[in-house]
């Protein structure tokens, strides 16, 4: 299996920061990553794509990038609805896996 | 607008099965694009999210080896409906339980899930 570690696994900022979240594969997985974002009591939502690519609907200030073995979310300015859990995961095979979670608080 | 809604019972005692059902609106699977799979995934109260498995809608399966031994997800495209059911349960399947469109083909993505049912394994 494809083991995912996600870092930090908390993260205290402020509105308005920019900040950024890292991804690392077990082993090379191309751009098979993607990015979802959960809040408390509910599904978690797709934000990026193929590593880089914005779900539609998803605003702007989000964005991905990586390929390989480490990948990276960032949110270029902190809004309020943004505190909430992030996710990655890789489609690169079988059984599809996911990171641990970074969670997001108010500082 | 694809909606996906779990349906079950909440409390299953150890060893027995655990039995879930999604019920898809807004979409068909069976006139689904080639690309979908109907799948599930689980999240453990406070931990991390599982990849289940999935099916196509011609009845292909793909399942986590971890439960490969335990898991059958199962589709009835005339109710538009998929299920799972996992055998010999443990308080380790408490979890939240998401029914899940995966977009199978590149790039490979879950982008629906449901809202999500919370299945406490206990006597």
């Amino acid at each position: 299996d494809i083991e995912m570690t996600q870092s930090p696994s908390s993260l205290s900022a402020s509105v308005g920061d920019r900040v950024t979240i890292t991804c690392r594969a077990s082993q090379s997985i191309s751009t098979y990553l993607n990015w979802y974002q959960q809040k408390p009591g509910k599904a978690p939502k797709l934000l990026i794509y193929a590593a880089s690519s914005l779900q539609s609907g998803v605003p702007s200030r989000f964005s991905g990038s990586g390929s390989g073995t480490l990948f990276t979310l960032t949110i270029s300015s902190l809004q309020p609805e943004d505190f909430a859990t992030y996710f990655c995961q890789q489609s690169y095979s079988n059984p599809l896996t996911f990171g641990g979670g970074t969670k997001m608080e108010i500082k | 607008q694809l909606q996906l809604q779990e349906s079950g019972p909440g409390l299953v005692k150890p060893s027995e099965t655990l039995s879930l059902t999604c019920t898809v609106s807004g979409d068909s699977i069976s006139g689904s694009s080639s690309s979908f799979y109907w799948g599930w995934v689980r999240q453990a109260p406070g931990k991390g999210l599982e990849w289940i498995g999935n099916i196509y809608h011609s009845g292909s399966t793909d399942y986590n080896p971890s439960l490969k031994s335990r898991v059958t997800i199962s589709v009835d495209t005339s109710k538009n409906q998929f299920s799972l059911r996992l055998t010999s349960v443990t308080a380790a399947d408490t979890a939240v339980y998401y029914c899940v469109r995966r977009f199978g083909s590149w790039p490979d993505y879950f982008d629906h899930w449901g809202q999500g049912t919370l299945v406490i394994v206990s006597s």
